[in-house]
C-alpha cells in the first residue's frame, strides 16, 4: 500500500476552471514537496511545506499543509493548458529513526482549451 | 549550471545485457538518489548515497548496483537486465543547506528491456 496517497489519479478540466489535488499520509510528514512532471520529462520542484498550517503560493498555484502535517492540497486557480502534466507529492518521513523520501503515484492533469 | 544531468536518455537492451546509467550534478550536493518510475507505482527509491563514499539500499535494490564515483557523479548499473527493469530511471540530488531541503531531478532515462 502507498504511504502517500494522491487523489484524484487523473483530472480533466476546462481552461479557466479551478482544481484541487490532494495528498494524504497516515504518518506525520517532516516536509511535503510538490513537483510537476511534463509528459516524458523530469520532475520540476514547485513548492515545499514544512510547518503545520503553512500555505504557499506561486503564480496561480497554492499549496497548503494541514495542522497535523498529514495532508496537503494543491490548488490551481483559473487553469491554463500550460498547467497540464503530472503532479506528484513527495514527503520526508521517519521510520524507526531513519528519514526517507516517499512519493505519491501522481495526478495526471489535462486542461482543455 | 546544468543541475542534474543523466545519460543516456533512451536505451533498449536485450535480456541479460548489462549497462550503466550515468548521473552528474554540479550543485555541490552531498546526497544523490536513483529512482525508478513505473505506471501506478509512483517513484521508488533504488539506491542512495548520503555522501561521497557511502551508498545504501532503497526500497527496490535487487538487480542493481551503484557507484558514487566522486561528489558529482553517481552511476547505476544493471548487471543482467530483465524485462521487469523496463522503466524510467531518475537521478536526483538533494540540497540540505543554504535553502529548503529539496531534491532536484534529472530528465530521466527511458529503459526498455526486451
Amino acid at each position: 500500500s502507498q504511504e502517500l496517497e494522491q487523489s484524484p489519479q487523473s483530472l480533466i478540466v476546462q481552461e479557466g476552471k479551478n482544481l484541487t489535488i490532494n495528498c494524504t499520509s497516515s504518518k506525520t510528514l517532516y516536509g511535503l514537496y510538490w513537483y510537476k512532471q511534463k509528459y516524458g520529462e523530469g520532475l520540476i520542484f514547485l513548492m515545499m511545506l514544512q510547518k503545520g498550517g503553512e500555505e504557499k503560493s506561486h503564480e496561480k498555484i497554492t499549496a497548503k499543509l494541514d495542522e497535523k502535517k498529514q495532508q496537503s492540497s494543491l490548488h490551481i486557480t483559473a487553469s491554463q493548458p500550460s498547467h497540464a502534466g503530472i503532479y506528484l507529492c513527495g514527503a520526508l518521513l521517519t521510520t524507526s529513526g531513519t528519514y526517507k523520501y516517499i512519493f505519491g503515484t501522481g495526478t495526471r492533469l489535462k486542461v482543455l482549451a | 549550471n546544468a543541475g542534474v544531468t543523466q545519460t543516456p536518455k533512451f536505451q533498449v537492451l536485450k535480456t541479460g545485457q548489462s549497462m550503466t546509467l550515468q548521473c552528474a550534478q554540479d550543485m555541490n550536493h552531498n546526497s544523490m538518489y536513483w529512482y525508478r518510475q513505473d505506471p501506478g507505482m509512483g517513484l521508488r527509491l533504488i539506491y542512495y548515497s548520503a555522501s561521497e563514499g557511502t551508498t545504501d539500499k532503497g526500497e527496490v535494490p535487487n538487480g542493481y548496483n551503484v557507484s558514487r564515483l566522486n561528489k558529482r557523479e553517481f552511476s547505476l548499473r544493471l548487471e543482467s537486465a530483465a524485462p521487469s527493469q523496463t522503466s524510467v530511471y531518475f537521478c536526483a540530488s538533494r540540497r540540505l543547506a543554504g535553502g529548503p531541503d529539496t531534491q532536484y531531478f534529472g530528465p530521466g532515462t527511458r529503459l526498455t528491456v526486451l
